[in-house]
């Protein structure tokens, strides 16, 4: 398997445009989940989901945020309109259960916004 | 919710041992886990504990404390490429979902 791969690997955005962070889980897995990471906060998760259903959104920063998986193979992360505060690497993970103990990340995302 | 605490940064010499602590504070516990990530990667796993006591992986080793809300990494025979930053995450039984969250992180650093 080719593991969690992410799109794009980096992003350069002017403030206000919208942004779309991609993810394509495991095959087989049934939880994937968002995280942010930066200096100050960490990894931060924004979502997760079990069986393409959104649990728990807590995370998420503000509206401008949104989260969809449409089916088991897919997820995107949208922000819109962006900020600069939003320059981070936005990571995906995913695990084969909902109570497995180990996940498996994605290559990142590395967003700035300018 | 969850919080979890480890040390900001440790630093060790190539092969000795040195041991990350994560103390944990969440409802709902189902376990810990340790990653590892190198500056510019992605965190990749190590080792997971569901029940107390230890469990060993080659030259890592991790342990868990239920009732102590506690658990650490133990690294042996340390590298130069253990030069990295390691992370602690608590699974945890929320609202329908099991919730993986992670700690601030430990950055080790290996010296000669």
């Amino acid at each position: 398997d080719a593991g969690v791969i992410q799109s794009p690997r980096h992003e350069v955005t002017e403030m206000g445009q919208e942004v779309t962070l991609r993810c394509k889980p495991i095959s087989g897995h049934n939880s994937l989940f968002w995280y942010r990471q930066t200096m100050m906060r960490g990894l931060e998760l924004l979502i997760y989901f079990n069986n393409n259903v959104p649990i728990d959104d807590s995370g998420m920063p503000e509206d401008r945020f949104s989260a969809k998986m449409p089916n088991a193979s897919f997820s995107t992360l949208k922000i819109q309109p962006s900020e600069p505060r939003d320059s981070a690497v936005y990571f995906c993970a995913s695990s084969s259960r909902t109570d497995s103990l180990e996940a498996f990340f994605g290559q990142g995302t590395r967003l700035t916004v300018v | 919710g969850q919080s979890l605490e480890q040390p900001s940064e440790v630093t060790a010499v190539e092969g000795a041992i040195v041991q990350i602590n994560c103390t944990y504070q969440t409802s709902g516990f189902y376990g810990l886990s340790w990653y590892q990530q190198h500056d510019g990667g992605a965190p990749t796993f190590l080792s997971y504990n569901a029940l107390d006591g230890l469990e060993e992986t080659g030259r890592f080793s991790s342990f868990l404390s239920r009732s102590d809300s506690y658990g650490y990494l133990l690294l042996q025979e340390l590298q130069m490429k253990d030069s990295a930053s390691y992370f602690c995450a608590v699974r945890a039984l929320t609202g329908g979902g099991n919730k993986l969250t992670f700690g601030t992180g430990t950055q080790l650093k290996v010296e000669l």
